[in-house]
C-alpha cells in the first residue's frame, strides 16, 4: 500500500497569510494526487486533482504542485472561510490512501 | 445539478448487516467510477471500496469478504452491502464520484453497538 505522510498536522495562521501543506508518498503516485478541504459536519470538497489542476469553482488562491512522491498545497492569502481540515489522497493504485489531515486554525 | 444522496445508515448490533444506498442525479452512474469512503468521528478519511465502469471492484483489506459494492443502473444507484459488522466499522460513510472524487454525498452514519 502507498502511505501518504502529510505535514504539518496542525497549523495556526492569520487571514492574509500564505500557508503551505506538504504530502509525501511512500512510492511514486504518478501525479494522481488530490487535495480536499473538509469543514466540521460536512463532506470533503475537492480542491485540486492530478497534483495541480484546480477543480472548477475553487478560488485561484489554492494551488497544487509537486511530482513523483512530494506534493504541496498552497493557499496564497488565507480567507476566513479557509479555516478547515485539509487532506491529500493518492488515486494511483488501490487501496486509495489519504494523508492524516492538516487542521488549519485561526491564530 | 450533479448530486449524490446516501441513505440506509443507522444502528446495528455487532455481527449484523446493513446496506447503504447512494442515489445519483444529474449524471449516469454507468459512466463513472464510484467509491465509498468512511470517517470515524473526529478522525481522518479512509477509502473503503470502489466500483469502476467495467464492473471491477476493489476493497480495503479490512472489509474484504464482508462488504460488497454494487450498482443498479436502472435506478442510477450505488450500494454498499455490509455484513459481519463490528464496532470498528462505526463511521460516517460517504459515496464519491470519479477517480478524483469530484462529488460527494452528505454522508450516512453507521453505528455498530449492542
Amino acid at each position: 500500500d502507498t502511505q501518504m505522510t502529510q505535514s504539518p498536522s496542525y497549523v495556526s495562521a492569520s487571514v492574509g497569510d500564505r500557508v503551505t501543506i506538504t504530502c509525501r508518498a511512500s512510492q511514486s503516485v504518478n501525479n494522481w494526487i488530490a487535495w480536499f478541504q473538509q469543514k466540521p459536519g460536512k463532506a470533503p470538497k475537492l480542491l485540486i486533482y492530478a497534483a495541480h489542476i484546480l477543480q472548477s469553482g475553487v478560488p485561484s488562491r489554492f494551488s497544487g504542485s509537486g511530482s513523483g512522491t512530494d506534493f504541496t498545497l498552497t493557499i496564497s492569502s488565507l480567507q476566513p472561510e479557509d479555516f478547515a481540515t485539509y487532506y491529500c489522497q493518492q488515486a494511483n493504485s488501490f487501496p486509495h490512501t489519504f494523508g492524516q489531515g492538516t487542521k488549519l486554525e485561526i491564530k | 445539478e450533479v448530486q449524490l444522496v446516501e441513505s440506509g445508515g443507522g444502528l446495528v448490533q455487532p455481527g449484523g448487516s446493513l446496506r447503504l444506498s447512494c442515489a445519483a442525479s444529474g449524471f449516469s452512474l454507468s459512466n463513472f467510477d464510484m467509491h465509498w469512503v468512511r470517517q470515524v468521528t473526529g478522525k481522518g478519511l479512509e477509502w473503503v471500496a470502489a466500483l469502476n465502469t467495467d464492473g471491477d471492484t476493489h476493497y480495503q483489506d479490512s472489509v474484504k469478504g464482508r462488504f460488497t459494492i454494487s450498482r443498479e443502473i436502472a435506478k442510477n444507484s450505488f450500494y454498499l452491502q455490509m455484513n459481519r459488522l463490528s464496532a470498528a466499522d462505526t463511521a460516517v460513510y460517504y459515496c464519491a464520484r470519479r477517480y478524483h472524487y469530484d462529488t460527494w454525498g452528505q454522508g450516512a452514519l453507521v453505528t455498530v453497538s449492542s
